[in-house]
């Protein structure tokens, strides 16, 4: 069955380059969310969006980093003048609805290498 | 400051041993505790959500227990299989301005040996 989906899988960048990155959640699902994995680490938390609205984005390290989700379906994290510390595996997760415990179904996310 | 720690931080075990994964949290307030397998190179998968009324929850081998008053949790497997090796993430959301937070803890690996 479909489950959420990350493009690319890979991306290496130069530092200083623009990225972005894309997640597609399940069809119908209202809630998504962006976390960043640093290796060996738990992930943390970026932003939310419930449909197309963004309501949290406490998460996002610095204004180098904007997501959006336009639609309320597809979503990209862009991360602008990337730095080294941005290396780190991004994964995207949506649940069905706004309700706080409902499951969050994870991709198998984007790891980006900052050279 | 909320956060969530985990231990051990690894483990191994033979195959067919049980083993319990602890998680402490300081979280607040409090909304729900889940737990989250993740195989190398995957997007962590739900094992267990419970919420501030629920003791325990089993999804097959994996049990759940939550302690709200002591802010514990664990994760019990039982009768380990090759299969159970991943790393294991006790989740704690907390309810701040209309919204929620999901804090992670840093999760603990286990690896089965045969």
């Amino acid at each position: 069955g479909a489950g959420v989906s990350q493009s690319p899988r890979y991306k290496v960048a130069k530092r200083g380059q623009d990225v972005a990155l894309r997640c597609d959640p399940i069809s119908g699902h209202v809630s998504l969310f962006w976390y960043q994995q640093a290796l060996g680490q738990g992930p943390e938390f970026l932003t939310y969006f419930q449909n197309e609205a963004q309501l949290d984005k406490s998460g996002l390290p610095s204004d180098r980093f904007f997501a959006e989700r336009p639609e309320g379906s597809v979503s990209t994290l862009k991360i602008q003048r990337t730095q080294q510390e941005d290396s780190a595996v991004y994964l995207c997760a949506s649940s069905l609805s706004e309700w706080v415990a409902d499951t969050q179904y994870f991709g198998p996310g984007t790891r980006l290498t900052v050279l | 400051k909320n956060q969530v720690e985990q231990s051990p931080q690894s483990l191994i075990i033979l195959e067919g041993k049980n083993c319990t994964l602890q998680c402490n949290y300081t979280v607040s307030p409090f909304s729900n505790l889940r737990w989250y397998k993740q195989d190398t190179g995957r997007g962590p998968v739900s094992l267990t959500i419970m919420t501030f009324s629920e003791n325990t929850k089993s999804n097959g081998r994996y049990t759940a227990t939550l302690d709200a008053d002591t802010k514990q949790s664990s994760l019990h497997i039982t009768a380990s299989q090759l299969s159970d090796s991943a790393s294991y993430i006790c989740v704690v959301s907390a309810r701040t301005s209309g919204t929620y937070k999901y804090i992670f803890g840093t999760g603990t690996r286990l690896k089965v040996l045969a």
